[in-house]
């Protein structure tokens, strides 16, 4: 079946810009999960969803990233007034069992 | 705040070389994964261990989780090329609001 896709693969954007990375999750998979991740480091999480509600925001930088998921499904994470320190490897994980996550390909975020 | 230590940091060596991994944490975990992420892919599930003590095998890796739950290993027996990547550990505890903990990883590099 479909694994976890994201997009855009790759986003380039101007400073102060906005920007949105989507997340189709695996079917019938209730948990998705945003992570961070920057050049040969580990994951930073973001956020956490279980069906469309978020028990745990704690991990966002700042006021300027969100994100929401509608129908239990996609997920989008919007970054607003993007800043250079943003750049990074945006990963969307999601799972049936909350333990096992299975991951899409990341979102290569560059802001110049 | 539950947290993984992973070691070494970094690992080079000769393809058909032995290398063993570890995750470490003073917190008690209900069970461990264990990934790999190759260059631009997101991680990708190796096994999960549940019981302390248990061992369990995939080919010529060697996963084992520590009694207490608290630690686990990965030992790869003559490592090859396609081997290389970052390991990651991840601890999920069900009370900690369904979030995984990710260890920093481990990158490995096996050389022809």
């Amino acid at each position: 079946g479909a694994g976890v896709s994201q997009s855009p693969s790759n986003k380039v954007t101007e400073k102060g810009k906005d920007v949105e990375l989507r997340c189709d999750p695996i079917s019938g998979h209730t948990a998705l999960y945003w992570y961070r991740q920057s050049l040969g480091q580990g994951l930073e999480f973001l956020i956490y969803f279980q069906g469309n509600s978020a028990p745990d925001k704690s991990g966002l930088p700042s006021d300027r990233f969100s994100a929401e998921r509608t129908g239990g499904s996609v997920s989008t994470l919007t970054i607003q007034r993007t800043q250079q320190e943003d750049s990074a490897v945006y990963l969307c994980a999601s799972s049936f069992q909350t333990y096992e996550q299975y991951f899409g390909p990341g979102t290569r975020l560059t802001v110049t | 705040t539950q947290l993984l230590e992973q070691s070494p940091q970094f690992l080079s060596i000769q393809e058909g070389e032995n290398l063993t991994v570890y995750c470490n944490s003073s917190s008690v975990f209900s069970s461990l994964q264990w990934y790999r992420q190759e260059p631009g892919e997101g991680p990708v599930l190796l096994v999960t261990v549940v019981t302390g003590g248990e061992v369990k095998k995939l080919k010529r890796l060697t996963f084992q989780f520590g009694d207490a739950r608290k630690d686990s290993s990965l030992h790869i027996t003559a490592a090859q090329p396609g081997d290389t990547g970052l390991y990651l550990c991840a601890g999920f505890y069900y009370t900690n609001a369904g979030k995984s903990t990710f260890g920093d990883g481990t990158t490995l590099t096996v050389k022809p």
